[in-house]
């Protein structure tokens, strides 16, 4: 069974530049999280999306949109990139709308962003 | 003040020693709490949930005290293998698939 898939796996941009990322769940997962890692640090929670709906959102400003599409697939878009936004950003895709109980978010393997 | 803190590390220890990993959180409203491990440029993987009467997988033993707000790891029998770096994490009740994660600590297991 195919686990969570993300595109691109790398990418490299400008600052000024927007870039959108994607994100397909574990079949039969209805919610799909974003998370941004910069480097030697842990994950950082920017979006939570159940049933296409916005569910949670992280401390980020609002170059950072993202959106749920009837397959629960997921796209993330940034716009006006800083060289901040470098970042390995990841999704992640539970079952239900809350994983409070078990924690398990299973991630995919996460675009790699530059913004040079 | 970061909501979950860890050391970074990193822990360098032999093939065979147990090693203890601490990690604290800072509000008080937080309910669940688990272990990530991350392996070098991978994406994080759940090791292991934490509950306060403690518990353990194999070689793994994870324990929680709310009232010192404190999480700890204990790996016995380190492998190779378990060379990665370990993240902290807590959900806070209502906060649906929002996890706070530490900063990890990294973990070097030598022959």
């Amino acid at each position: 069974d195919a686990g969570v898939t993300q595109s691109p796996t790398h990418l490299i941009k400008t600052r000024g530049q927007q870039v959108t990322l994607r994100c397909s769940p574990i079949s039969g997962h209805k919610s799909v999280s974003w998370y941004q890692q910069v480097l030697g640090q842990g994950p950082q929670f920017i979006f939570q999306y159940y049933e296409k709906e916005e569910r949670g959102r992280g401390n980020f400003p609002d170059r950072f949109s993202a959106r749920q599409f009837p397959n629960y697939s997921s796209e993330l878009n940034v716009n006006a990139l800083l060289l901040g936004d470098s970042a390995l950003y990841l999704c992640a895709s539970s079952l239900a709308g809350q994983a409070p109980n078990t924690g398990e978010l299973f991630f995919g393997e996460g675009s790699r962003l530059t913004v040079l | 003040r970061k909501e979950v803190e860890q050391d970074p590390g990193p822990f360098n220890v032999p093939e065979g020693a147990t090693v203890a990993f601490n990690c604290t959180y800072s509000n008080s409203a937080s309910q669940s709490f688990f272990w990530y491990r991350q392996d070098c440029r991978k994406e994080p993987k759940l090791l292991m949930s934490v509950y306060s009467s403690g518990n353990e997988d194999g070689r793994f033993t994870a324990q929680l005290n709310r009232a010192s707000q404190y999480i700890s790891l204990l790996i016995r029998d380190s492998k190779l293998s378990d060379s990665a770096t370990y993240l902290c994490v807590v959900n806070r009740a209502g906060t649906a698939s929002k996890l706070t994660f530490g900063t990890g600590t990294r973990l070097q297991v030598t022959l």
